[in-house]
């Protein structure tokens, strides 16, 4: 399977707890997203970087959360001293930019990590 | 207000009906625009672009109306398969993030 892979697919932690979540992008994809999707909500954007460089982080998120993705390929979102109202499906993207009379790109998802936050 | 707003839903039509979905965007330098699909419990998959001069795909119509910032979808003949959540997705620039809208719920009923 060449998609995007997310590991764990279910995490269920205490309030408290560090979790700690991993991505797989599409191998040639140089962009790599974070969301958080609550139900009955669209994606939420997180984070994103383009190759290792993180681009932008949300101003909606805390401290608490941090990513990294060093060398480019796969990518690792943390989140310190879980609180319940972080429990989400988080999914992770990634893209190519493509080049066409307006350039575009089109994300490719990842199935998901769903938290629980006890 | 929300940068992506799409009619709440749900949508609850019959099969071969049409359908039409309306989204609004607040950021007038928004240049990029989308259809992505969610069906339950899956992630987003990409339907449709949305060009200026519109686009259709197959039963799939995406129209843009830059001048009052709202972007909206028609499904004709609607299938059973339809059945899922339509979210809209506007971003800046190619360079930029995009964002997604809460989504429309869609159910086709036999």
């Amino acid at each position: 399977d060449t998609g995007v892979s997310q590991d764990p697919r279910h995490k269920i932690t205490k309030r408290g707890q560090n979790v700690t979540f991993r991505c797989d992008p599409i191998s040639e994809h140089n962009r790599l997203y974070w969301y958080r999707q609550t139900l009955g909500q669209g994606p939420e954007f997180l984070t994103y970087f383009q190759n290792e460089a993180q681009l932008e982080k949300s101003r909606l998120l805390s401290d608490r959360f941090s990513a990294e993705r060093p060398k480019g390929s796969f990518s690792t979102l943390e989140i310190q001293r879980t609180e319940q109202g972080d429990s989400a499906m988080y999914l992770c993207a990634s893209s190519v930019l493509k080049k066409a009379l307006v350039d575009w790109e089109e994300q490719f998802f990842g199935p998901g990590t769903r938290l629980t936050v006890l | 207000r929300k940068e992506v707003e799409q009619d709440p839903g749900p949508f609850n039509v019959p099969e071969g009906a049409t359908v039409a979905f309306n989204c609004t965007y607040s950021n007038s330098a928004s240049q990029s625009f989308f259809w992505y699909r969610q069906d339950c419990r899956k992630e987003p998959k990409l339907l449709m672009s949305v060009y200026s001069s519109g686009n259709e795909d197959g039963r799939f119509t995406a129209q843009l109306n830059r001048a009052s910032q709202y972007i909206s979808l028609l499904i004709r003949d609607s299938k059973l398969s339809d059945s899922a959540t339509y979210l809209c997705v506007c971003g800046v620039t190619s360079y930029d993030k995009v964002i997604f809208g809460p989504g429309t719920s869609l159910s086709v009923i036999p």
